[in-house]
């Protein structure tokens, strides 16, 4: 099981409908990231926040909205998505992100498969 | 643009072979190495880490070999078993203190029983 836990496991919203990712991990992680994973493809970066400060954002559309409300909780906020929004959400969060990187992995859930109509 | 990649989209490996999952990086700034293992219906699993000062890691079953010379890093599985079964990406990381993975575009790993 992973120690990062993701809820909804699935979501089926309308494109004018508001809903959230919740990601919550108790690893004493302080950088938490936001991915988005196409089918067949590889996740790409959305989001990071870091001592639950946002300190990148990929360019990602305003219609997706992140939020670190506390050191172990990531929310990602979705209104009026789009059909190609469609795709595997996965948060991950990692020990630390100053400093130096080692032994520093990204630990991922198993992600909001979430779907757009 | 500079990214990492694999050589092999699909790999089938009788049950009790080793397994060899290349992946090919253009970064030479990279000093951070990670291979994950994806599930059907699951997010990535770390299942070793090497950085570039290093040119080999042991985990359990499985070996990373780092050539910084050609831009080559590889995960050996070893005794492969069905529950090897999954989609590998090789991720980097590029620079100290950076938060961000760049991710290779996988290879699925079939295992024959």
């Amino acid at each position: 099981d992973t120690e990062v836990t993701q809820t909804p496991k699935h979501l089926v919203m309308g494109m004018t409908n508001k809903k959230s990712l919740k990601c919550e991990q108790h690893m004493g992680h302080r950088a938490m990231y936001w991915y988005k994973q196409k089918a067949k493809k590889p996740p790409e970066l959305m989001f990071v926040y870091s001592y639950e400060k946002l300190s990148i954002n990929e360019s990602v559309p305003s219609r997706f909205s992140p939020e670190c409300p506390n050191s172990s909780l990531l929310n990602l906020h979705l209104h009026a998505l789009q059909p190609e929004d469609s795709a595997l959400y996965l948060c991950a969060s990692s020990q630390d992100g100053t400093g130096t990187i080692a032994d520093q992995p990204q630990h991922f859930g198993d992600g909001t498969r979430l779907s757009i109509l | 643009g500079e990214s990492v990649g694999l050589h092999l989209p699909t790999l089938s490996v009788q049950e009790g072979d080793n397994s060899i999952i290349n992946c090919a990086y253009s970064n030479s700034a990279s000093d951070y190495f990670i291979w994950y293992k994806q599930e059907s219906g699951k997010g990535p699993q770390f299942i070793i880490d090497i950085r570039s000062n290093m040119d080999k890691r042991q985990g359990q079953r499985v070996t990373v070999l780092l050539n910084k010379t050609v831009k080559h890093l590889s995960l050996q599985i070893a005794a492969t078993q069905p529950g090897d079964s999954a989609v590998y990406f090789c991720a980097e990381v590029r620079g100290a203190g950076s938060y961000q993975l760049t991710f290779g575009k996988g290879t699925k790993l079939s295992v024959i029983p």
